[in-house]
């Protein structure tokens, strides 16, 4: 097992400017969930993602956006930057299906807008 | 729709003593339940979760957590607390519907060990 990798570690973005965020899960977890921490919050389900198809979302705008390959690598992109978007984006993954509720998190990527 | 509740932001505590961290949960229908570690710029580690059978689970570290339907809680405990179990600590709850399986977090208790 690898693990579950982000990059960038660190981004600065310009207001309304677009950024992407990018993920890779491990071999066989074919399921994959973005999350947004604000700082002294706790995270917040953006969206998850299963064979490339969106099948949940919270409650965020659709400038928030995502997109899953077949390699178990997954973006997150963001368009329109506001100042409140500054956070830590976190993925998690996990096999379908996995009654074990096995959630792997990367360490994120934070992004401060500016 | 669910809702996890942290009821303290920040628990200071002196090492080798014991530690409650509270968790309270809403939901109008049946949940899993976790604990998640957040060390200084890290990600999520489960600590630990309840799915079903015995409402008593135990980590490998020391930490249980004990799930009360009635009281809808999940406290997190540690008998004896050691500096390196500084770090903040978030609850989080899963419905059981299949499909719907996203994490709700509660806001995070932040665990400070005073040697």
């Amino acid at each position: 097992e690898t693990g579950v990798t982000q990059s960038p570690t660190h981004l600065i973005k310009t207001r309304g400017q677009q950024v992407t965020l990018r993920c890779s899960s491990q071999s066989g977890h074919n399921t994959v969930s973005w999350y947004q921490q604000a700082l002294g919050q706790g995270p917040q389900f953006i969206f998850q993602y299963y064979r490339e198809e969106e099948n949940g979302r919270g409650n965020f705008p659709p400038r928030f956006s995502g997109l899953q390959f077949p390699n178990y690598s997954s973006e997150l992109n963001v368009n329109a930057l506001e100042l409140d978007d500054s956070a830590l984006y976190l993925c998690a993954s996990r096999p379908y299906r996995d009654t074990n509720y096995g959630y792997t998190f990367g360490s994120g990527t934070r992004l401060t807008v500016v | 729709a669910q809702s996890v509740t942290q009821l303290d932001s920040q628990v200071p505590v002196f090492e080798e003593a014991p530690v409650e961290l509270r968790c309270n949960y809403s939901s109008s229908v049946s949940v899993y339940l976790f604990w998640y570690v957040q060390y200084p710029n890290q990600g999520l580690q489960l600590l630990l979760k309840y799915l079903s059978g015995s409402t008593l689970v135990e980590s490998i570290n020391g930490f249980e957590a004990e799930f009360n339907k009635s009281q809808t809680s999940f406290h997190l405990r540690k008998p004896s607390v050691h500096i390196s179990d500084t770090a903040e600590y978030f609850c989080a709850v899963s419905s059981v519907w299949f499909g719907n399986e996203k994490l709700t977090f509660g806001t995070g208790t932040r665990l400070t060990i005073i040697p």
